[in-house]
């Protein structure tokens, strides 16, 4: 399976701990990119990379969010003193950049329970 | 602003067509995305219509576009209870293909 993958799928956490996602995006593809998704709603975009480089970072990403992508294949999302509102599914995707049409591709997702 | 808009619900019956109803506010759009996604599980895409097209057809599903009207439309032709799921449409924007904008959904259930 060459597609978009994440890990972990699930994860349950106490409030107030540090939690750190993975996503492996399609191997040819040189962005990608981080949504997060809540009960009842679509997708929001928090941030994106075009190879190792962080190019754009939603409102939404706090400074308890941190996103690495230090090689420019897997990234990294990082959530300092997690929060009852953090609980989501967190949704990576990829891409290339200039390709059109610019579908995304999109991983499983991690789902993030803070209790 | 930037604002995708959908019903949330809609139920037919085994065999009938579906129709998901989509609205957006940018004028902008480069591409206009149909995305699937069953429980517990992440985004499928469908497919996806240039905005410079009224129509697309692929299989059993039929996009339509009014840009008029900023209105967009996924029909399914016999949908099966295998279509049951949330269906997304998603814009990305000429000055911005950076990201998608995704409307909030529409629950499909399929029953027989």
């Amino acid at each position: 399976d060459t597609g978009v993958s994440q890990d972990p799928r699930h994860k349950i956490t106490k409030r107030g701990q540090n939690v750190t996602f993975r996503c492996d995006p399609i191997s040819e593809h040189n962005r990608l990119y981080w949504y997060r998704q809540t009960l009842g709603q679509g997708p929001e975009f928090l941030t994106y990379f075009q190879n190792e480089a962080q190019l754009e970072k939603s409102r939404l990403l706090s400074d308890r969010f941190s996103a690495e992508r230090p090689k420019g294949s897997f990234s990294t999302l990082e959530i300092q003193r997690t929060e009852q509102g953090d609980s989501a599914m967190y949704l990576c995707a990829s891409n290339t950049a200039g390709e059109l049409p610019d579908t995304q591709y999109f991983g499983p997702g991690t789902r993030l329970t803070v209790l | 602003g930037e604002d995708v808009e959908q019903s949330l619900f809609l139920s037919v019956r085994e065999g009938d067509s579906s129709v998901i109803n989509c609205t957006y506010t940018d004028s902008s759009s480069t591409y206009l995305y149909w995305y699937k996604q069953e429980p517990g599980a992440g985004l499928q895409l469908l497919t996806y219509i240039f905005s410079n097209m009224d129509m697309k057809q692929d299989q059993r599903l039929t996009v339509l576009l009014n840009k008029k009207d900023k209105h967009l439309s996924l029909r399914i032709a016999d949908t099966q209870t295998g279509d049951s799921a949330i269906y997304f449409c998603a814009e990305s924007l000429i000055e911005n293909t950076d990201k998608l904008i995704f409307g909030t959904g529409t629950r499909l259930q399929v029953f027989p």
